[in-house]
């Protein structure tokens, strides 16, 4: 199977821009979407196939990917962005298979 | 909007069977998606437990593939899992989620399950 690699924490001062990036021979086939969670809540989708947002997330927050890297932008970060954040892709197996990044928990200072 | 509910005993005893279900509301679960299980041990990461196509096709993370069963109830609008043989290494959230192959994007709230005696 393959495996998905994220820094495990990140931090950003209020207002400036963060990049939280994801790494992966999977990305190089398949495109990454990820997820905010905070604490004691479920993961919401905030970006899915490589730059796309699902109705309500704020267009601070954006996607990118080349090679096997993909990455989340949030361009002026907020307090209520500091959270977990993670990156899902397709297993590039063959088997359908899904596969998460370890997480980022982002600071916003 | 999709609406995804977890339902399932809290506490499960080491080698026995977790079992839990996911009510989905708000959309036929018949409408050609995906279906999936997420699990988070506390205070770690998300893990792919497996998915299930509406014609009951299954496809399962290969770590836990050997204790793992998924099944649809499509006149209940339901999906369920299963996983055998529990220790305490299987306590965490377990979550499920519609899953669109590249993304999963409706959620469940979660439930803990804890498995000990």
């Amino acid at each position: 199977s393959s495996e998905l690699t994220q820094d495990p924490a990140v931090s950003v001062a209020l207002g400036q821009t963060v990049r939280i990036t994801c790494q992966g021979d999977t990305l190089r086939t398949y495109y990454a979407s990820w997820y905010q969670q905070k604490p004691g809540q479920a993961p919401v989708l905030v970006i899915y196939n490589k730059d796309n947002r699902p109705s309500g997330i704020p267009d601070r927050f954006s996607g990118s990917s080349s090679g096997n890297t993909a990455s989340l932008t949030i361009t002026g970060a907020q307090a209520e962005d500091e959270a977990d954040y993670y990156c899902n892709s397709r297993d590039s197996s063959g088997h359908h298979l899904r596969v998460f990044g370890g997480g980022t928990r982002l600071t916003v200072l | 909007q999709v609406q995804l509910q977890e339902s399932g005993p809290g506490l499960v005893r080491p080698s026995e069977t977790l079992s839990l279900t996911c009510t989905v509301s708000g959309s036929s679960i018949n409408t050609g998606y995906y279906w999936g299980w997420i699990r988070q041990p506390p205070g770690k990461g998300l893990e792919y437990i497996g998915s299930i196509y509406q014609s009951g096709s299954t496809y399962y993370n290969p770590s836990l593939k050997s204790r793992v069963t998924m099944s649809i109830d499509t006149s209940k609008n339901q999906f369920s899992l299963n996983l055998s043989s529990v220790t305490a290494t299987d306590t965490a959230v377990y979550y499920c989620a519609r899953d669109q192959v590249y993304y999963f994007d409706n959620w469940g709230q979660g439930t803990l399950v804890t498995v000990s005696s």
